[in-house]
Parts: structure tokens; C-alpha cells; sequence
């Protein structure tokens, strides 16, 4: 069956520009993460939705990212006046619920120059 | 503050023989345990996951080892293959009444290489 797929696979932007990720969870997977991965570290988590919940954003690294999930599917990454830092694996992740292993997307790699 | 430590950055084995990664954890809200391999370019494979109820769990050639009291845990693969060559990571997760188990805690992985 379909994984979790996001897009684009790559992503290379100029400082100060806005970026929009992507990723479309598992059919029926009502949790979905947001994790990015900076070279040599492992991955840290970002953001979190459960069905109609509140989004758990605690991992947000500032005010500069935001993310949405719209009708409980596709889910949107959207990093504002990008800077060098932000440089970064983005994964997706969905699982059928809580505690239930995470199956993750192959990533955006988001190079920011 | 690094709540989950894989201190072997690499590991090389023989094809055939057992390789052993290992994590240690320092949160004690941790009861959800996790592995997951990463090849280059695509995101992780969710492998073997154990619960803080039990100390092993097994799922063909893959052992997970849980040592609560140690805060430690461990990944055999016996026996070792060429395709099991990859990036493991370890994950721990909280549940429970108010718990973030759905907020996975990663190392930083273990680039394990089997030589044929």
C-alpha cells in the first residue's frame, strides 16, 4: 500500500524566502508528526496533530514555522523568512494512533543558501 | 540535554555473525521503545518496538533488549546481512495519562556496516 509521501523531495531557497512543505499522511492514520533532521543529529521533533485536536506545537523552533492539517489529511510545513539554520531534513510521520509505531516519509531536504 | 544516547556513532561486523547496537535512555517518564533503520536518501523504517512491561521482545532476526533499572536497551540482529547495513536510531516515547508518547525522543544513530 501507499506510504507517506511528501513533497518536494528537494528544496533549495535564497535567505529570507518562504517555504511550503508537504506531506500526505497514510490513509487512515489519524496522527501526524512533523520532525526535521540537521546533519550529524538525530531527528528532533516539531509539531504534532491527532484527529481534531489541538496541534501540539511545543516543538516549534520559533515563530517563523507553522504548520496546518487540513480536513484531518495532507498536512503543510511552512517555514517564514527562511535562514541558513533552517537547513534541514524535514520528515513526516503518521501512525494509526497514539503509541503506535510511526512510519515516516522519505523527507524534504531544504537547503537554504 | 540528549534524553537518548547511542554512543557508537559506527559499528562494523561480518556477514553471519550478531551485531549488537546500543541506547541508553535518561528520562524515566520513558516506557515506549523504539528502532528504526535509515538508508540514505529515504526516511526511517519503523523495525521492533518494546513496552517498559517487558524486557525482550523479538521479531525474527531482530531482538530488542529493554534493562529498565540500567536505563539501556539493545538491538541484535542475528544473523547479520549485507542489506542490514544502515543508520539505526533508537527512540523513546512517554505514555500514560497526560503522557507524550506520541512525541518520539531519537539518538543520533549508529551506522552499522556488515561486511560480506
Amino acid at each position: 500500500g501507499a506510504g507517506v509521501s511528501q513533497s518536494p523531495s528537494n528544496k533549495v531557497t535564497e535567505k529570507g524566502k518562504d517555504v511550503e512543505l508537504r506531506c500526505d499522511p497514510i490513509s487512515g492514520h489519524t496522527a501526524l508528526y512533523w520532525y526535521r533532521q540537521s546533519l550529524g543529529q538525530g531527528l528532533e521533533f516539531l509539531i504534532y496533530f491527532q484527529g481534531n485536536s489541538a496541534p501540539d506545537k511545543s516543538g516549534l523552533p520559533s515563530d517563523r514555522f507553522s504548520a496546518e492539517r487540513t480536513g484531518g489529511s495532507v498536512s503543510t510545513l511552512t517555514i517564514q523568512r527562511t535562514q541558513q539554520e533552517d537547513s534541514a531534513v524535514y520528515l513526516c510521520a503518521s501512525s494509526l494512533g497514539r503509541a503506535q509505531p510511526q512510519h515516516f516519509g522519505d523527507g524534504t531536504r531544504l537547503s537554504i543558501l | 540535554d540528549q534524553q537518548v544516547k547511542q554512543n557508537s556513532p559506527s559499528l562494523s561486523v561480518q556477514e553471519g555473525r550478531i551485531s549488537i547496537l546500543n541506547c541508553d535512555y535518561t528520562n524515566s517518564m520513558f516506557d515506549y521503545f523504539l528502532w528504526y533503520k535509515k538508508y540514505p536518501a529515504e526516511g526511517p523504517t519503523f523495525l521492533i518496538s518494546i513496552s517498559s512491561i517487558k524486557d525482550k521482545n523479538e521479531d525474527g532476526r531482530f531482538t530488542v533488549f529493554l534493562n529498565k533499572s540500567a536505563k539501556h536497551l539493545s538491538l541484535h540482529i542475528v544473523p547479520s546481512q549485507p542489506g542490514d547495513s544502515a543508520v539505526y536510531f533508537c527512540a523513546g516515547g512517554g505514555a500514560g495519562s497526560g503522557g507524550s508518547n506520541y512525541k518520539l525522543t531519537f539518538g543520533k544513530g549508529t551506522l552499522l556496516t556488515v561486511n560480506p
